[in-house]
C-alpha cells in the first residue's frame, strides 16, 4: 500500500563507486521529483520528470543521472561518489504541478 | 533568484499551546504554498496548503494564513499535541516547471 517507495534506505559506500538509487510510485502521478536533503535538513530540487520527460534540471553535476523508464518510475545513478554526495535524497511525485507526495528517502553515506 | 525564507528555526511550547511559523517569498508569481510536516527519519508529510486565490485554510488545529501583497504565509497549530513535535517545512511553488522552493525549516517541540 506504499504510495511512494525507495530502495534503498540506506546506502553507505566508498567514494569514487557508482550508486544507484531507485522509486516507484503506485498513486497514478505523472510527474516524479529528486530532491537533495543536507545535513541541515535543507531541501532542494534536483530533477523532475513529467511522463518519463525531464522538465527540471538543476545545477547537479553530471555525475547525477536520473532515469525514469515508465511514468511510475525514476531511478537515480551516481557516478564516482564524493563525500559531500553524503545526504538524505527524496523521491516525490505528483499529478501534473498539484501536491506533491514524498517516498520514505534513502541516506547515502559516502566514506 | 527565487528564495523562501522561514522563522523561527526552532520553537519550543507547552502542551495546549498555540504554535505559529513564518515564511516569506520572493517570486511573485508563485501561487501554491504547502507545508510538510517531517518526523525524525521520515520524508516529508503534506498537511495542508493553499492557493493565491484563498486567503486562509483550516484544518482541524491546522490553519494556513496568506498575505500575498505582503509575500507572507504562515502556519498556526492550535492546541498542540506533543505527536505535533518535528520539523515543519513551508515550500513555494514557482512557475518552472512546478517546482517547490522549501523554506530552511522550523523545528517545533512540544513539551508534555
Amino acid at each position: 500500500d506504499t504510495a511512494v517507495s525507495q530502495t534503498p534506505k540506506y546506502l553507505v559506500t566508498q567514494m569514487g563507486n557508482d550508486k544507484s538509487i531507485k522509486c516507484e510510485q503506485n498513486l497514478g502521478h505523472d510527474t516524479m521529483y529528486w530532491y537533495k536533503q543536507d545535513s541541515k535538513k535543507f531541501l532542494k530540487i534536483m530533477f523532475s520528470y513529467n511522463n518519463k520527460e525531464l522538465i527540471i534540471n538543476e545545477t547537479v553535476p553530471n555525475r547525477f543521472s536520473p532515469k525514469s523508464p515508465d511514468k511510475a518510475h525514476l531511478n537515480l545513478h551516481i557516478n564516482s561518489l564524493e563525500l559531500g554526495d553524503s545526504a538524505v535524497y527524496f523521491c516525490a511525485s505528483s499529478h501534473g504541478r498539484d501536491e506533491q507526495y514524498f517516498g520514505p528517502g534513502t541516506r547515502l553515506t559516502v566514506t | 533568484g527565487e528564495n523562501v525564507e522561514q522563522h523561527p528555526s526552532t520553537l519550543s511550547v507547552q502542551e495546549g499551546d498555540s504554535a505559529v511559523i513564518k515564511c516569506t517569498y520572493s517570486d511573485s508569481a508563485s501561487n501554491y504554498f504547502p507545508w510538510y510536516k517531517q518526523e525524525l527519519g521520515k520524508g516529508p508529510q503534506l498537511i495542508i496548503d493553499i492557493r493565491s486565490n484563498v486567503g486562509e485554510k483550516k484544518d482541524q488545529r491546522i490553519a494556513v494564513t496568506l498575505n500575498k501583497t505582503a509575500k507572507h504565509f504562515s502556519l498556526h497549530i492550535t492546541e498542540t499535541q506533543p505527536e505535533d513535535s518535528a520539523v515543519y517545512f513551508c515550500a513555494a511553488r514557482v512557475n518552472q516547471g512546478g517546482k517547490l522552493i522549501f523554506g530552511q525549516g522550523t523545528e517545533l517541540s512540544v513539551k508534555p
